[in-house]
C-alpha cells in the first residue's frame, strides 16, 4: 500500500464549479500535512497547510480527519487558472523533514 | 528575495555517465532536500541535508550521493546513469530540519539516453 494515496483523475469541471479532492495516508503517527499545487513542467508550490480544525484560504478549504487518516481539499467557484495538479503531502515521521507525496490529482477547469 | 535556484535546468546524458546537479537554497535556510519526480508521479524523497550533515535518505541506490557545503548550497551526484534515472530533480530548502515549510526550486530535467 502506498504511504499517500490520491485519485489521479483527471477531474474535468466547468468554471464556477465546486470540486473536492481526497487523499488517504497510512502512517497514523503523521503530524503535518499540506496541499501543494504543481503546474505543468513546473515545481510544486505550497497551496496550504492542513490542520485538524480545518482551514480556509479564500476559495480553498482543507480538512483533516485523523481517525480515518484522510485529508481533503475543496475548491469553490473554480477558475481556469486553478487547472493544475494538486499534490497531497504528509511529513514523514522521525527526525527528518521528509515529505511524502501522493501521485497528484489533475484538475482541468473548462470555460 | 531570490528563491531556490538549481542548475542546470536541462541535461542530456547517456547510460553509464555521471551527473552533478546543483542547488542554492533561499538565503538563511540551512536545510536542503532532494526529490526525484518521474512523469505522472509525485516527487520521491532522496536526501535531506541540514547543517552540512545528511539527516535523511530515501530508498535510492548508492549510485545517488549528495553533500552540502558551508554556504548551505548542495550537490546531488548520480553515478552509472540508467534510463530510469530520467526525471525532474527537485531541490527544496527550509529554515530548519523538521516541521518546516519546504520551498522548491524549478528543478533540473535529466534525460538519460
Amino acid at each position: 500500500r502506498k504511504e499517500v494515496e490520491q485519485d489521479p483523475g483527471p477531474f474535468n469541471v466547468p468554471e464556477g464549479a465546486t470540486v473536492a479532492f481526497n487523499c488517504t495516508y497510512s502512517n497514523s503517527a503523521s503530524q503535518s500535512f499540506f496541499w501543494y499545487r504543481q503546474d505543468c513542467r513546473k515545481e510544486p508550490k505550497l497551496l496550504m497547510s492542513v490542520y485538524s480544525s480545518g482551514n480556509e484560504d479564500g476559495r480553498f478549504t482543507a480538512q483533516l480527519n485523523r481517525a480515518s487518516q484522510y485529508i481533503s481539499l475543496l475548491i469553490r467557484d473554480s477558475k481556469l487558472s486553478d487547472s493544475a495538479t494538486y499534490l497531497c503531502v504528509v511529513v514523514g515521521s522521525g527526525n527528518t523533514g521528509k515529505l511524502i507525496f501522493g501521485q497528484g490529482t489533475t484538475l482541468q477547469v473548462k470555460p | 528575495d531570490a528563491g531556490v535556484t538549481q542548475s542546470p535546468t536541462h541535461l542530456i546524458k547517456t547510460r553509464g555517465q555521471h551527473v552533478t546537479l546543483r542547488c542554492s537554497p533561499i538565503s538563511g535556510h540551512k536545510s536542503v532536500s532532494w526529490y526525484q519526480q518521474v512523469l505522472g508521479q509525485g516527487p520521491q524523497f532522496i536526501f535531506q541535508y541540514y547543517e552540512k550533515e545528511e539527516r535523511g535518505r530515501g530508498n535510492f541506490p548508492d549510485r545517488f550521493s549528495a553533500r552540502q557545503f558551508p554556504n548551505y548550497s548542495s550537490e546531488l551526484n548520480v553515478n552509472a546513469l540508467l534510463l530510469g534515472d530520467s526525471a525532474l530533480y527537485l531541490c527544496a530548502s527550509s529554515l530548519g530540519q523538521i516541521q518546516e515549510t519546504q520551498y522548491f526550486g524549478p528543478g533540473t530535467r535529466l534525460l538519460v539516453l
